[in-house]
């Protein structure tokens, strides 16, 4: 059965600090990762990997996919209160339908 | 920039109601879904289309029903609500299927007393 397990489940930091969220998945036909963030509404878009090792940045949030040992990483440099949200991790499989594989989230809280 | 909106953000409803979500999307996307999400769950699966008039079957589709009568709306049907329905429902769209990001709605909290 496919799957997307996302680590830790919680986290709280400091302002200023860095984070490092990961997701690892077990998918059959992958075709590329997403993460998203969500607030106190929507799920925004974040990054698409689709290539091993090649790192996407935005800003202070960077991620990176590695298709060997089937996870990704989300880091966030410098945090800042903003940043709280729940982190969102999916796979996309090589599929006609484009149904996603959620993990189950992280939730990030940065203390001022 | 693609916007996709909900009827309601927030819906409380007596148990045996019938409910409807409605979700619309303004940029063409072929493929809507509707996503359940619970503390400790993630996102789950509804259901999803790809077209006009198609519909399957997500993760967790008991208790629910789908209508895709026109490209930009997708309803989401509770027969007959019960408290273990109470929880925020997502509605996400994309262009092409297996190569586009979803794109999501704001949510409606639905609960159901």
């Amino acid at each position: 059965e496919d799957k997307v397990v996302q680590s830790p489940l919680s986290l709280v930091v400091h302002e200023g600090d860095t984070v490092t969220l990961n997701c690892s998945y077990e998918v059959t036909n992958f075709r590329s990762l997403l993460w998203y963030k969500q607030e106190k509404k929507a799920p925004t878009f974040l990054f698409m990997l689709t290539s091993s090792g090649i790192e996407k940045k935005s800003g202070r949030l960077s991620s990176i996919l590695d298709k060997k040992e089937l996870f990704s990483i989300l880091n966030i440099t410098a945090t800042q209160t903003g940043d709280s949200a729940i982190y969102l991790c999916a796979v996309l499989p090589s599929s006609n339908t484009g149904k996603l594989i959620f993990g189950q989230g992280t939730t990030l809280q940065v203390k001022p | 920039d693609v916007k996709v909106t909900q009827s309601s953000r927030y819906l409380v409803k007596r148990t045996g109601e019938k409910v409807f979500l409605e979700c619309v999307q303004d940029m063409d996307h072929e493929n809507m879904f509707w996503y359940r999400q619970d503390p400790g769950l993630g996102l789950r699966l509804i259901y999803f289309s790809y077209d006009v008039k198609m519909k399957e079957k997500g993760d967790i589709p008991e208790g629910y029903s789908v209508s895709r009568e026109k490209k930009e709306r997708f309803s989401l049907i509770l027969e007959s609500a019960s408290t273990n329905q109470t929880s925020m429902y997502l509605c996400a769209s994309s262009l092409m299927a297996g190569r586009d990001t979803q794109y999501f709605g704001p949510g409606t909290r639905l609960t159901v007393l």
